[in-house]
């Protein structure tokens, strides 16, 4: 049974660029979580899907947005990337009402 | 607004021994304590979690114990090995499956 997994593993991008990372989530769940972790900080909420609504949002700005499919899978979008959107972007799905399981995450380096 | 203050940032411990990581919380809506495990280059693993109407929670060598009215919870590791050397973050959150407030980590490392 595979787990959640994300790509793409790692990205470069310049100041003022857009990015996409994709996720999908493990088998069997509905709800997916992207979380932003800085380099020595815990992971920070940037928002939550459930049947393709945004469900929950993080204080993150607007240049974050999101996107879920039928098939659960999910993408996040950054836009306008600056140096301190520089983080591992960790995707978290779940089933049960409170179980999140986290894929390995896609380090994002802006120059 | 930090909401989960965790302590220690880092620990060292000696194989075969306990180790100790306390975290505390301001938010009393939040009824879900997970901790989770995490490698260098890998995403967090979740470790065991507990909600608030237990006060203790074991799980073969890892123990959450919790206190409600001093807003604080704790994860024991009892005889740490090497294997367990990670960062082991704290979270809460309020049921059902809302978003995760973490602590900002414990480096542990078990020494041989």
């Amino acid at each position: 049974d595979a787990g959640v997994t994300q790509s793409p593993t790692h990205l470069i991008k310049t100041r003022g660029q857009q990015v996409t990372l994709r996720c999908s989530p493990k088998s069997g769940h509905d709800t997916v979580s992207w979380y932003q972790q800085a380099l020595g900080q815990g992971p920070q909420f940037i928002f939550q899907y459930y049947e393709e609504e945004e469900r929950q949002r993080g204080n993150f700005p607007d240049r974050f947005s999101g996107h879920q499919f039928p098939n659960y899978s999910s993408e996040l979008n950054v836009n306008a990337l600056w140096l301190g959107d520089s983080a591992l972007y960790l995707c978290a799905s779940s089933f049960d009402p409170d179980t999140q399981y986290f894929g390995p995450g896609t380090r994002l380096t802006v120059l | 607004q930090q909401q989960v203050k965790q302590s220690p940032q880092s620990l060292i411990v000696q194989k075969g021994g306990i180790s100790i990581i306390n975290c505390a919380y301001e938010n009393t809506a939040f009824d879900y304590f997970p901790w989770y495990q995490q490698f260098p280059g890998k995403g967090p693993a979740l470790l065991i979690a507990i909600r608030p109407d237990v006060s203790e929670k074991k799980e073969g060598r890892f123990t959450i114990s919790f206190n409600k009215s001093a807003k604080q919870f704790s994860l024991h590791i009892m005889d740490s090995q090497p294997g367990d050397s990670a960062t082991y973050f704290c979270a809460a959150s309020t049921l059902p499956a809302s978003k995760l407030t973490f602590g900002t980590g414990t480096r542990l490392q078990v020494t041989l």
